[in-house]
């Protein structure tokens, strides 16, 4: 256990409305990532970090920004949501030495109204 | 276009039986492939892996079997168990070290 929380685990929001999704570990994994699971689709890499301030882009960053400050923290920021992102979220981290293990938070449901 | 393959989006087995969960991939370059296991309002759970140089690695009642020329990887479970059922997840690690997940296969255990 990676000790990743992810808040708020639900929200429901309007169009066009902005919503930020935060990511805390305990763990200082030097990488943190968020993903989308959709059905059909399953699994999704939106952005991922690599160390503080160092952020690049998934398959899926289109809508999509993050930041990430402190080691702990990884935030994803819809800028004006849309019923298309309506999706639950997954925050997820690994360690220096990336063996492809990934430790995930219980995720974040958002529904776009 | 899906790199990651999971064709079967659902399989039900009876307990005590062995339980098999295919994937295919597309990227030849891919080195490293991992099953994760989640379950209803959880994040996905680590539960095996095998890297590109084997064919083959078992942990307890869970075995993956890689074969590269078909690219193609499986799940075995045996025996399956009613506490296995979730979805799996195949993911294949590319060369930017970032995952590929399939879509899932949901695996139904009943008693």
């Amino acid at each position: 256990d990676a000790g990743i929380t992810q808040s708020p685990r639900h929200k429901v929001t309007e169009t066009g409305t902005p919503v930020t999704l935060r990511c805390h570990q305990t763990e200082n994994h030097r990488y943190m990532y968020w993903y989308r699971q959709d059905p059909g689709h399953g699994l999704r890499l939106i952005h991922y970090s690599y160390g503080v301030k160092d952020t690049d882009k998934g398959e899926v960053s289109d809508g999509y920004s993050v930041s990430r400050s402190k080691t702990e923290d990884f935030l994803l920021t819809l800028e004006s949501a849309t019923s298309s992102q309506t999706s639950v979220y997954f925050c997820a981290t690994s360690g220096e030495i990336f063996t492809g293990e990934l430790f995930f938070g219980e995720g974040s449901r958002l529904t776009v109204l | 276009d899906q790199q990651v393959k999971q064709n079967s989006p659902s399989l039900s087995v009876q307990e005590g039986r062995i339980s098999i969960l295919n994937c295919d991939y597309t990227n030849s370059m891919f080195d490293y492939f991992l099953w994760y296991k989640k379950y209803p309002a959880e994040g996905p759970t680590f539960l095996i892996s095998i890297s590109s140089i084997k064919d083959k690695n078992e942990d307890g009642r869970f075995t993956v079997f890689l074969n590269k020329s078909a690219k193609h990887l499986s799940l075995h479970i045996v025996p399956s168990q009613p506490g296995d059922s979730a979805v799996y997840f195949c993911a294949a690690r590319d060369n930017t070290d970032k995952l590929i997940f399939g879509t899932g296969t949901r695996l139904q255990v009943f008693p």
